[in-house]
């Protein structure tokens, strides 16, 4: 169980263009969605935190207006990159957790984006 | 202080050997311990976790031992395996519902 699916695993596209990641809650209800950057060999950096049905709240640093997010279901969450940029090339990785309100819950982790802005 | 330190950042065991590694934190806000193994390519999956109230958890292979006093917990991989090669985050879990991870071991174990 706790199954979190992220899709494209891999993008390409060329720079100013605006790319969307899903993330996906397969097999429970994802209350509170995360979404992370991490560089090569670094560890994992989060930049935004999303409840269903609320507007997301970024880490400092992070810009709201570059990095959109969306979670509109309790199954569904989605970061896009606007108009992004060479230096927007990374690993964006999703990851959810359920039952708000509980303490001490996991986070699962999809699978990840690699996104190359050329 | 929202932070956690991880040792060794990279770490050789030859095949049967046991892994350690370490991490200590800070804040006292934390209240939910899980280790993570990530490899290339892939999201972070979660291997094992402890809460402060336990000072050691078993699961087959891994153990974590957990010292509140010290502010320290540690995983131990028995009998490693070529197979567990790959990357190991600790990371605590805010009250906030933030995860902190550290900055990562690699472990390599060489057959």
């Amino acid at each position: 169980g706790a199954v979190v699916s992220q899709h494209p695993s891999r993008v390409i596209c060329k720079s100013g263009t605006s790319v969307k990641i899903e993330c996906r809650s397969l097999d429970f209800q994802a209350t509170t969605m995360f979404w992370y950057r991490q560089f090569p060999k670094k560890s994992l950096m989060l930049m935004a935190t999303s409840n269903e049905g609320s507007k997301a709240t970024y880490e400092q640093g992070v810009e709201k207006d570059k990095f959109l997010i969306n979670h509109a279901s309790l199954t569904l969450s989605t970061l896009t990159v606007t108009s992004a940029h060479p230096e927007d090339s990374s690993f964006y990785i999703c990851s959810a957790s359920g039952n708000q309100g509980a303490a001490n819950q996991p986070q699962h982790f999809g699978d990840g984006t690699r996104l190359s802005i050329l | 202080q929202q932070q956690v330190k991880q040792s060794p950042q990279s770490l050789i065991v030859q095949k049967g050997g046991i892994s350690i590694i370490n991490c200590a934190y800070e804040n006292t806000a934390f209240d939910y311990f899980p280790w993570y193994q990530q490899f290339p390519g892939k999201g972070p999956a979660l291997l094992i976790a402890i809460r402060p109230d336990v000072s050691e958890k078993k699961e087959g292979r891994f153990t974590i031992s957990f010292n509140k006093s010290a502010k320290q917990f540690s995983l131990h991989i028995m009998d490693s395996q070529p197979g567990d090669s790959a990357t190991y985050f600790c990371a605590a879990l805010h009250w906030s519902n933030k995860l902190i991870f550290g900055a990562g071991t690699r472990l390599a174990v060489h057959p």
